[in-house]
């Protein structure tokens, strides 16, 4: 079936340096890859996501990658900031495109 | 426009018996997703719901079912608990659970097997 791998599974960064997630998945019909972030506690919530017609989108702070021919996407973080820590989830969407698949966390820490 | 809300937000059960949760869906919304949170496992997808109908399935045990009404809301039972079943039940609300449209999550019922 589907399946998402992410890395790290935790990733420590001092305050201003960059931090970079990485996503891979398997099916090759996912068209749909959005980010997540969760603080402790509460509950997920989206901060960026990518579709499968471009290459690249940038939010401020944070951009995401997206290589369909390799089948992996990226989070990347600049200046970070300790409320950028949190868990950060990738997710792709199935098939049917009526799901979505998540990888299984970065715990993200950055200290001050 | 109201938030995705859950009920009960804790519960704590003993292995054997089965559980309710209840989910409702932002105003509008006809698609809702189950997922089981765990510490090192991430959110794991359980189910989805669109106008009544379970349009897909994750890899789960059939003690794992649910169900959608005509209002949207929807409701995951768990049947003959144990121990592995205790965790955070998230469930996600879209406009038709497709790409187009953003999922937002409800807060989660904790869920404690004992």
């Amino acid at each position: 079936g589907e399946n998402v791998e992410q890395h790290p599974s935790t990733l420590s960064v001092q305050e201003g340096d960059s931090a970079v997630i990485k996503c891979t998945y398997s099916d090759s019909a996912s068209n749909y890859f959005p980010w997540y972030k969760q603080e402790l506690g509460k509950r997920p919530q989206l901060i960026i996501d990518i579709r499968s017609n471009v290459g690249e989108k940038k939010d401020q702070r944070i951009a995401v990658t997206l290589n369909k021919t390799a089948k992996h996407f990226s989070l990347h973080i600049t200046e970070t900031q300790p409320e950028d820590s949190a868990v950060y989830f990738c997710a792709a969407s199935n098939q049917a495109g009526t799901a979505l698949i998540f990888g299984k966390g970065t715990t993200l820490s950055v200290s001050s | 426009k109201a938030g995705v809300t859950q009920t009960p937000r804790y519960l704590i059960k003993t292995r054997g018996q089965q559980v309710t949760l209840s989910c409702s869906p932002i105003s509008g919304h006809r698609s809702v997703s189950w997922y089981q949170q765990t510490p090192g496992q991430g959110l794991q997808f359980l189910f989805e719901y669109f106008s009544e109908t379970q349009r897909n399935k994750g890899n789960f045990p059939g003690r794992f079912s649910g169900r959608q009404f005509s209002n949207s809301r929807s409701e995951m039972n768990v049947s003959t608990l144990e121990l592995g079943d205790s965790a955070l039940y998230l469930c996600a609300s879209s406009l038709d659970g497709t790409p187009h449209n953003e999922q937002f999550f409800g807060p989660g019922t904790r869920l404690t097997v004992l």
